[in-house]
């Protein structure tokens, strides 16, 4: 139980082109999803906290614009980079806990950028 | 806001002993604390977590202690195997009884468990 896919697992495109990435509860509901940024060797730095129906709430330094969530059903948030730039190349992983459950957070396997 | 402080940043063991990972947080209002190992490439997992109103807590190999007091906890794996190499990454947080669920990690620990 408690499975989080990400979709794509990894991803290459160009400087100024947009990328979406999928987050997706398979066998529970979340109402809460979290996305996360890691660089090579780092740990995980928190983007944004996504709440099923409502607005994002982004952490100070983060950008809205240019990562816009979306969280409209309790098994799907999406995060899309806008306008890349290589130095958005990163591994953008996300989480979910279960509507009612505890402040578990389970993880998906995350999804590699590559921005030329 | 919460800081996060985690040693050591690696850690070398010989298969069977023991490895021990410690992490100290400052927020005395965070009350939740998990362990998440990860693997080259992929997400991170959840190993095992502690809430404040339990000092210990263990599972198979894998225990955790927690200081509230001294505002510290700890990973012990015991009869490591190499199975076991990864990052290890500690992290804290209000939980959801205390206003803030948002995790704050530490910088990790790579372990390496040689045959």
């Amino acid at each position: 139980g408690a499975v989080v896919s990400q979709h794509p697992s990894w991803v290459i495109c160009k400087s100024g082109t947009s990328v979406k990435i999928e987050c997706r509860s398979l066998d529970f509901q979340a109402t809460t999803m979290f996305w996360y940024r890691q660089f090579p060797k780092q740990s995980l730095m928190l983007m944004a906290t996504s709440n099923e129906g409502s607005k994002a709430t982004y952490e100070q330094g983060v950008e809205k614009d240019k990562f816009l969530i979306n969280h409209a059903s309790l098994t799907l948030s999406t995060l899309t980079v806008t306008s890349a730039h290589p130095e958005d190349s990163s591994f953008y992983i996300c989480s979910a806990r279960e509507t009612g459950g505890r402040e578990t957070q389970y993880f998906g396997p995350g999804t590699r950028l590559l921005v030329l | 806001g919460e800081n996060v402080e985690q040693h050591p940043s690696t850690l070398s063991v010989q298969e069977g002993d023991s490895a021990v990972i410690k992490c100290t947080y400052s927020d005395s209002a965070s009350n939740y604390f998990p362990w998440y190992k990860q693997e080259l490439g992929k997400g991170p997992q959840l190993i095992i977590d502690i809430r404040s109103n339990v000092g210990e807590k263990k599972d198979q190999r894998i225990a955790v202690t927690l200081n509230k007091t001294a505002k510290h906890f700890s990973l012990h794996i015991t009869e490591t195997q190499p199975e076991d190499s990864a990052v290890y990454f500690c992290a804290a947080s209000r939980g959801t009884q205390g206003g803030s669920e948002k995790l704050v990690f530490g910088k990790g620990t790579k372990l390496t468990v040689n045959p």
